[in-house]
């Protein structure tokens, strides 16, 4: 599975947008971006995937370049309740069962 | 439908001392998985399961040992705890062999003195 790098901390204030950048250089092509957030203290929560083309749902928005080397994971509207640790995890599909959540990014939505 | 469930919620053991980390789910998955969560780290695999009966190791299984006896339940056993073992774990699901959508339990908090 290609290697994600992430900021380790952003800041947003609510009711903005968050733009959390993901760089994936070394992606293949049969490789999907995933995203999973973390509350404190509870388990991760998926959030969205995508292959090439950008995907939306009721949670975020999710950007992929067209050389698919970075991703940005949109949270339109934060509110306090946002914050937490996002992971960007980039595998594919029909792989192996591993997956490897690595440090994330932490983002803090301040009033 | 409670999802994904795991008992205890919180555990103290001593050094030496065993017990079993249990995790159910309601969900119909195949998969299972069992991570571990150090303070300030990401989740770090230690085994999963594919289906009903086979396990495999993952990342850190060293000190672990699982077992899947039906679809619903995988249960992770400390033989003989480390304080190295002190952490949060999680149990986690996916939904099927084409996605790595992952359902997640709310997490065993362990400390070992």
């Amino acid at each position: 599975d290609a290697k994600t790098t992430q900021p380790p901390s952003m800041d947003c204030a609510e009711g903005r947008a968050a733009n959390l950048p993901c760089n994936h250089s070394t992606i293949s092509g049969n490789e999907y971006v995933y995203w999973y957030r973390q509350i404190h203290s509870q388990g991760p929560q998926y959030i969205i995937h995508g292959l090439k083309n950008n995907e939306t749902n009721e949670m975020a928005s999710l950007i992929i370049t067209e050389d698919r080397k970075s991703s940005t994971l949109i949270l339109p509207h934060a509110t306090l309740r946002d914050t937490a640790v996002y992971y960007c995890i980039v595998r594919v599909n029909t792989g192996g069962f591993k997956t490897i959540f690595g440090a994330g990014t932490r983002l803090f939505v301040k009033a | 439908n409670a999802g994904v469930t795991q008992t205890p919620k919180f555990q103290v053991l001593k050094t030496g001392q065993s017990m079993t980390l249990q995790c159910a789910q309601d969900m119909n998955h195949n998969s299972m998985y069992w991570y571990r969560q150090d303070p300030g780290m990401g989740l770090r695999l230690i085994y999963y399961s594919a289906s009903e009966g086979t396990t495999d190791k993952g990342e850190v299984p060293n000190g672990y040992n699982v077992s899947r006896l039906n679809k619903r339940e995988f249960s992770l056993r400390l033989e003989s705890a480390a304080p190295s073992q002190t952490s949060v774990y999680f149990c986690a699901t996916k939904r099927e062999r084409g996605t790595d959508t992952q359902y997640f339990g709310p997490g065993t908090r362990l400390t070992v003195l």
